[in-house]
């Protein structure tokens, strides 16, 4: 069964960092354009970054455009967002969410989400 | 960018009732849209891709409809575990991908 599992959030300071991870499983990972959305409390989706199956070309929301960083390891079948310079409106839940088979920007696969709390 | 504007906010319905939901695009889209459920502290949920296309394993009271700038989500009659909030998504012109605000299909 595919399944998609984030982890790597948690409580940082504004200016400061941090690195979400997304494990994949059960479906090819280097077949699949893989994205981040966040959805702040109470608010609605924002997609953030989307990365092609090889890796080669990346995405940005321009509101992250510069601060955050989003790769894959293919030896662990893992995306990660790194993101720095961290902002209180940067507060959300973030999900990771697999691109379809042929709509393959139709998100067809969700984890469970990570939260990540920007706060001092 | 693509802006997606749904519309009504808030739907107030009983179950057994038919729901209709809209979301309007900027400019067109083609029939690429697609429409998410999502329930309390869950995350989304594929519905419909491709304006009409049902997502494997969707059940046959949830349609699509619309092209250009103007669809459609129907749920021909609410079932308990339909009340949540429903979200449209464009894929035509990214990035960025863009969502609708979202409607709160809510029991009466």
């Amino acid at each position: 069964e595919a399944q998609l599992v984030e982890s790597g959030g948690g409580l940082v300071q504004p200016g400061g960092s941090l690195r979400l991870s997304c494990a994949a499983s059960g479906f090819t990972f280097s077949d699949y354009i893989m994205s981040w959305v966040r959805q702040a409390p109470g608010k609605g989706l924002e997609w953030v970054s989307g990365s092609s199956g090889s890796g080669g070309n990346t995405y940005y929301a321009d509101s992250v455009k510069g601060r955050f960083t989003i790769s894959r390891d293919y030896s662990k079948n893992t995306l990660f967002l790194q993101m720095n310079s961290l902002r209180a409106e940067d507060t959300a839940v973030y999900y990771c969410a697999k691109g379809g088979t042929v709509t393959k920007l139709t998100l067809d696969l969700w984890g469970r989400g990570t939260l990540v709390t920007v706060s001092s | 960018e693509i802006v997606l504007t749904q519309s009504p906010a808030t739907l107030s319905l009983s179950p057994g009732e038919r729901a209709t939901l809209s979301c309007r695009a900027s400019q067109s889209v083609s029939s690429f849209l697609a429409w998410y459920q999502q329930k309390p502290g869950q995350a989304p949920r594929l519905l419909i891709y491709d304006a009409s296309n049902r997502a494997t394993g969707i059940p046959a009271r949830f349609s699509g409809s619309g092209s250009g700038t103007d669809f459609t989500l129907t749920i021909s009659s609410l079932e308990p575990e339909d009340f949540a909030v429903y979200y449209c998504q464009q894929r035509f012109i990214w990035p960025p991908l863009s969502f609708g605000g979202g409607t709160k299909v809510e029991m009466k």
